[in-house]
């Protein structure tokens, strides 16, 4: 049972911005633990898109960041492109376990 | 370029047991934490161990503990994952990860993630 919430899905147009949120608690995101942010492309493995909180790796769109407040943090995804349609997942540290939000897949309409 | 390659998976029964490989190329691997995380199919992600770059820290979850048995073997680059009784909710994809970070463990995170080998337990 994953300890950090994300909605199942979100849509939008291309062009247009989204945002995913991920909620946790004050045991983990509001214990100060950083967030980093994972797109899975269909049928494929996760990859790394934002670390500690809002670090693009490089290679990574600057239309991806990332954001913390309070016992939450955000991915936004602007300028929205038909290959950024995929699962998106936050992860965590809380009580010596690493942690994964829910998932939440993102379709471009 | 950092490559992971993972196999060892495949269809046992419950009860059974199994062993996972990761091989490691492209970075010093003797110099970062390397982790398991598991997926089962359909559904979100799960982290399952983690070992530090010199084996003295290592992590389970809850789920785990008890039956699976993280370790490395820095001489063949190479990270492995002992399932012992296996149970049909072990069912997944299983990946391996690198710790970006040299030389630290805890609080990190994945990157990058080998393509996964599918455990299946059958009841």
């Amino acid at each position: 049972q994953s300890v950090l919430t994300q909605p199942p899905s979100v849509s939008g147009a291309p062009g247009q911005r989204v945002t995913i949120s991920c909620t946790g608690s004050f045991s983990n995101i509001g214990a100060g633990y950083d967030v980093h942010w994972y797109q899975q492309l269909p049928g494929t493995a996760p990859k790394l898109l934002i670390y500690g909180y809002s670090n693009r790796p490089s290679g990574v769109p600057d239309r991806f960041s990332g954001s913390k407040s309070g016992t939450s943090a955000s991915l936004a995804i602007s300028g929205l492109q038909a290959e950024d349609e995929a699962d998106y997942y936050c992860q965590s540290y809380d009580s010596r376990s690493y942690v994964f939000g829910t998932g939440t897949k993102v379709t471009v309409l | 370029e950092v490559q992971l390659v993972e196999s060892g998976g495949g269809l046992v029964q419950s009860g059974r047991s199994l062993r996972l490989s990761c091989a490691a190329s492209g970075f010093t691997f003797d110099d970062y934490a390397m982790y398991w995380v598991r997926q089962a199919p359909g559904k979100g992600l799960e982290w399952v161990s983690g070992i530090s770059w010199n084996s003295d820290s290592i992590g389970y979850a809850d789920s785990v503990k008890g039956r699976f048995t993280i370790s490395r073997d820095n001489a063949k680059n190479s990270l492995y994952l002992q399932m012992n009784s296996l149970r049909p909710e072990d069912t997944a994809f299983y990946y391996c990860a690198k710790d970006p970070r040299y030389r630290a463990m805890i609080m990190g995170w994945f990157d990058p993630w080998g393509q996964g080998t599918l455990v299946t337990v059958s009841s």
